[in-house]
């Protein structure tokens, strides 16, 4: 059972444009999503987070855009710059319950590249 | 301040082996979780542990695993007599309280041959 998905496995972007990756949960108990990254050989990296009570995080380059309704959240890195080449995980948390920081629900993963 | 220290980073073990994999925390941390993550598939939970205490073990096989966090040394994970299924990487985050940012380690390889 994928609570969290994310269904693009990849996403291909030039550099100095925008990357918008997504992310969808089936679980309306989620109240606090994560963004993270990661390179090759190595764990993830918290990147921005977003809490149920909002619908837009800004940090830098990155925003999170969050829609209850549609259970759907996106990722957007403007500009888009070749080292942010990884692989991005939206991940959830029902905080609520006063499930810990550290027990999270994953999605899939999406390898972005961004070309020079 | 070093970050979540996980070793070995690759361990290959054949079938029937066992597996021990170890994670000594951030300083300060004393909550602790592990994660697997298979091919091609995001991590999902495993366990979530508090000094000696095992918080949360929904995540975890029902046979061959176990984990520990003792009040000495690092944490580790358990894996009796492998099987092919269980090659996967195995990360760890630490976090220094429950409701507070967890950080990854950089994971421990684990191939069955």
């Amino acid at each position: 059972d994928q609570q969290v998905k994310q269904n693009s496995p990849s996403l291909s972007v030039q550099e100095g444009r925008i990357s918008i990756l997504n992310c969808d949960y089936t679980n309306s108990m989620f109240d606090y999503f994560l963004w993270y990254k990661k390179y090759p050989a190595e764990g993830p990296t918290f990147l921005i987070s977003i809490s149920s009570i909002k619908d837009k995080n800004e940090d830098g380059r990155f925003t999170v855009f969050l829609n209850k309704s549609a259970k759907h959240l996106s990722l957007h890195i403007v500009p888009s710059q070749p080292g942010d080449s990884a692989v991005y995980f939206c991940a959830a948390i029902i905080h609520a319950g006063g499930t810990s920081y550290g027990k999270l629900t994953f999605g899939q993963g999406t390898i972005l590249t961004v070309h020079p | 301040n070093a970050g979540v220290m996980q070793n070995p980073r690759h361990l290959v073990r054949r079938r029937g082996q066992e597996a021990r994999l170890r994670c000594s925390p951030m300083k300060g941390h004393s909550h602790v979780y592990w994660y697997r993550q298979l091919p091609e598939e995001g991590l999902k939970f495993m366990v979530y542990l508090q000094k000696e205490n095992i918080i949360d073990e929904s995540g975890m096989p029902k046979e061959r695993f176990s984990a520990e966090f003792p009040k000495e040394g690092p944490s580790i994970l358990r894996i009796q007599q492998v099987v092919r299924g269980d090659s996967a990487a195995y990360f760890c985050a630490s976090s220094r309280q429950k409701n507070t940012e967890a950080f990854f380690g950089q994971g421990t390889r684990l191939t069955v041959v």
